[in-house]
């Protein structure tokens, strides 16, 4: 199966909260990372979490990690249209370079 | 400014056409790596470099060359494009020691490969 999981859409209301979230299997990863990327661009890092935080805020952002169920999440407070793109987990290993994305959440923002 | 540039951004090409697809960048990265994007599949790695002369096969290798001759470039290599090819490609870069050891990776805007 996938290494990184996701689901891939998420709608949610023009000032809702939206939560999205990832699972991982490998209970050797070091980094978490969430990936944003906007129509017709590339990946642009938004956040990332070291394997031994449980939360990291970043003023509208907050990662939630547990590392017993090996699940990572994203929160975006008060969603903005702006927000709309598709986001990516992903996940480092140990001590190597190479990241494993998981297939992306398309999230839409709604009027 | 600092980043990772691609070049063609598009390229539409016919089966067994050589062709390179480049990416510099201006970060004196020692890490590129290139990946393909598929719906529904998320980013998958075809090959990386640590640093000049070192490559290595990532997870989708099949059908791509890849060389790093100088720090700055890695350009991606098909020989011999097939259908099976056609994707959306980013190269991404990476410093030495990253924030908190986090090697944040750089990602270029994409080249968009059509192969008929």
């Amino acid at each position: 199966g996938e290494d990184v999981e996701q689901s891939l859409f998420l709608s949610v209301r023009e000032g809702d909260s939206s939560v999205i979230n990832c699972t991982y299997t490998d209970s050797s990863s070091t980094y978490l990372y969430w990936y944003k990327q906007e129509p017709g661009a590339g990946l642009q890092l938004l956040t990332y979490i070291f394997s031994n935080m449980d939360m990291k805020q970043d003023q509208r952002l907050t990662v939630l990690l547990n590392k017993k169920d090996k699940h990572l999440s994203l929160r975006i407070a008060d969603t903005q249209t702006g927000d709309s793109a598709i986001y990516f987990c992903a996940e480092r290993k140990g001590s190597a370079r190479q990241l494993t994305f998981g297939s992306g959440t398309q999230l839409t923002v709604l009027p | 400014e600092a980043q990772v540039t691609q070049n063609p951004r598009y390229l539409i090409t016919v089966t067994g056409k050589k062709l390179t697809v480049t990416c510099s960048q201006n970060m004196n990265h020692e890490y590129m790596s290139w990946y393909r994007q598929d719906p529904g599949l998320g980013l998958r790695q075809i090959y990386y470099s640590m640093n000049v002369e070192v490559t290595d096969k990532g997870d989708v290798p099949e059908g791509y060359k890849v060389s790093r001759k100088e720090k700055r470039n890695f350009p991606l290599i098909l020989e011999s494009p097939s259908p099976n090819q056609t994707s959306l490609y980013f190269c991404a870069s990476s410093p030495g020691t990253g924030k908190e050891g986090s090697y944040e990776q750089y990602f270029g805007p994409g080249t968009r490969l059509t192969v008929t």
